[in-house]
């Protein structure tokens, strides 16, 4: 089965650095979407990106956060300026169509990259 | 906005026992339900999704949901666990029409052999 691919698994950072986080979302998608999970607490939308934009983002992802898909394959998370609070399980996911779309669309998800701000 | 309900965090319970996990919602419109599983160590996986038709939906591996709209419900069940359903299941919504994805807090489910 296709599946989304995330890296690192794991990272630890000190606060105030950048950090990047990389995803591999499956091949023939159209529809990339990261989510994050703070321990404890549920998983949370942040933004969903289409045609090489964002389409839709959450009132979590302000102006220290951006996403790119740099080169065709990858799809990036950046945190420009880490903050304790940004420790969390970050979830990159896929879908062939729109979310919400009535059409019995599915959306995949990687296994997360566990982020933990020091 | 949508948002979804998850009681009984935490569920313990021994093989061959019935379990059924509650998820409710809220929003007035037509949605789209899901329930996710994640087992130790690995990604978010759907177990099944309702979008229309016979409200009660089958998924992988013996679980099934029924949408019970006057309730607002989208509830879990599987009449018989083993020990390899110990995992975290999550109920999710999408409002029709909208991009993202509303989860439940999570159920973590641990069967005893």
């Amino acid at each position: 089965e296709p599946e989304v691919t995330q890296t690192p698994s794991h990272q630890v950072t000190q606060m105030g650095q950048e950090v990047i986080l990389r995803c591999v979302p499956i091949s023939n998608h159209l529809y990339f979407y990261w989510y994050r999970q703070i321990l404890g607490q549920k998983v949370e939308f942040l933004v969903s990106f289409y045609n090489n934009e964002i389409s839709e983002k959450s009132e979590i992802f302000d102006d220290q956060f951006s996403v790119e898909r740099p080169d065709g394959s990858n799809f990036t998370l950046k945190i420009r300026s880490t903050k304790l609070e940004d420790s969390a399980m970050y979830f990159c996911a896929s879908s062939l169509e729109r979310q919400g779309s009535g059409a019995g669309n599915t959306i995949y998800f990687g296994e997360g990259s566990w982020l933990t701000v020091v | 906005a949508q948002s979804v309900s998850q009681h009984n965090h935490h569920v313990i319970l021994s093989e061959a026992a019935s379990l059924e996990l509650g998820c409710n919602y809220s929003y007035g419109g037509t949605v789209n339900l899901f329930w996710y599983v994640q087992y130790p160590g690995q990604h978010l996986q759907l177990l099944l999704k309702y979008f229309s038709g016979d409200p009660l939906v089958k998924g992988i591996k013996g679980f099934e949901a029924e949408f019970i709209k006057s309730k607002f419900s989208f509830n879990l069940r599987k009449p018989s666990v083993q020990w390899s359903d110990t995992a975290e299941y999550f109920c999710a919504v999408t409002a029709y029409g909208n991009n993202r994805l509303a989860f439940g807090k999570g159920n973590q489910v641990v069967v005893i052999p």
